[in-house]
């Protein structure tokens, strides 16, 4: 089947080390999102891109940084992890064509505890 | 900027019981309205969606009208299940991204 999947899907790292968090996606779409998760806030997005050669802020940007580095990957990185950095960050992706509807489908997260 | 108010959880039902989650919204425009559910330990999937005014979402039972006069997508079902324990989010949308809730924990028990 077509998915969303991220690697990795739980990491506890120390202050200031930098993580990589990656994206991979079979459905070949052109969006892809990074947003994180936590308890009682929602979601919050941090960057996206339309393409390859387009990336967004979103909400939350500071302190992360991303890379497209094909159609189908996405990564998001911490470069000096802060312990208010710990949550679940999901990242997602939907089909240009269908931009006005806007269904994003959703990978299974990633738990990141900073310590 | 645009914001999503639903009602705080959790919301504790018993099996069979009517559900209402509140979701309303402000918006330049008008956006597409969408309901994404979250299963323990999952990440989010696409409940239902409207597109424009008066257009009702339905899927698995649930229920949600957009109201333009109110900009309300409030999400109904008749009847819970256990299984439909999750946590439901509210998101409208424009043409670049959604704008998430914070979300509302729906606890049904036996």
């Amino acid at each position: 089947d077509a998915d969303v999947t991220q690697t990795p899907r739980n990491r506890i790292t120390k202050t200031g080390k930098r993580i990589m968090l990656e994206c991979s996606q079979t459905k070949g779409h052109d969006r892809m999102y990074w947003y994180r998760q936590d308890p009682g806030l929602g979601l919050r997005l941090i960057y996206y891109s339309f393409d390859v050669k387009d990336i967004n802020k979103g909400e939350i940007s500071d302190g992360y940084s991303v890379s497209r580095q094909a159609q189908a990957k996405f990564s998001l990185s911490l470069e000096s992890a802060i312990p208010n950095q710990t949550a679940l960050y999901f990242c997602a992706t939907s089909d240009d064509r269908a931009s006005s509807y806007n269904e994003q489908f959703f990978g299974p997260g990633t738990r990141l505890t900073v310590l | 900027g645009d914001s999503v108010t639903q009602m705080e959880g959790p919301v504790t039902l018993s099996e069979e019981a009517f559900l209402t989650i509140n979701c309303t919204y402000t918006a330049t425009g008008y956006p597409s309205l969408f309901w994404y559910v979250q299963y323990p330990g999952e990440g989010l999937q696409l409940l239902l969606k409207a597109t424009k005014a008066d257009d009702k979402g339905s899927n698995k039972g649930f229920e949600a009208t957009y109201r333009k006069e109110t900009t309300s997508f409030h999400l109904e079902k008749g009847s819970v299940q256990v299984s439909d324990s999750a946590v439901y989010f509210c998101a409208p949308g424009g043409p670049d991204k959604l704008i998430f809730g914070t979300g509302t924990r729906l606890q049904v028990f036996p």
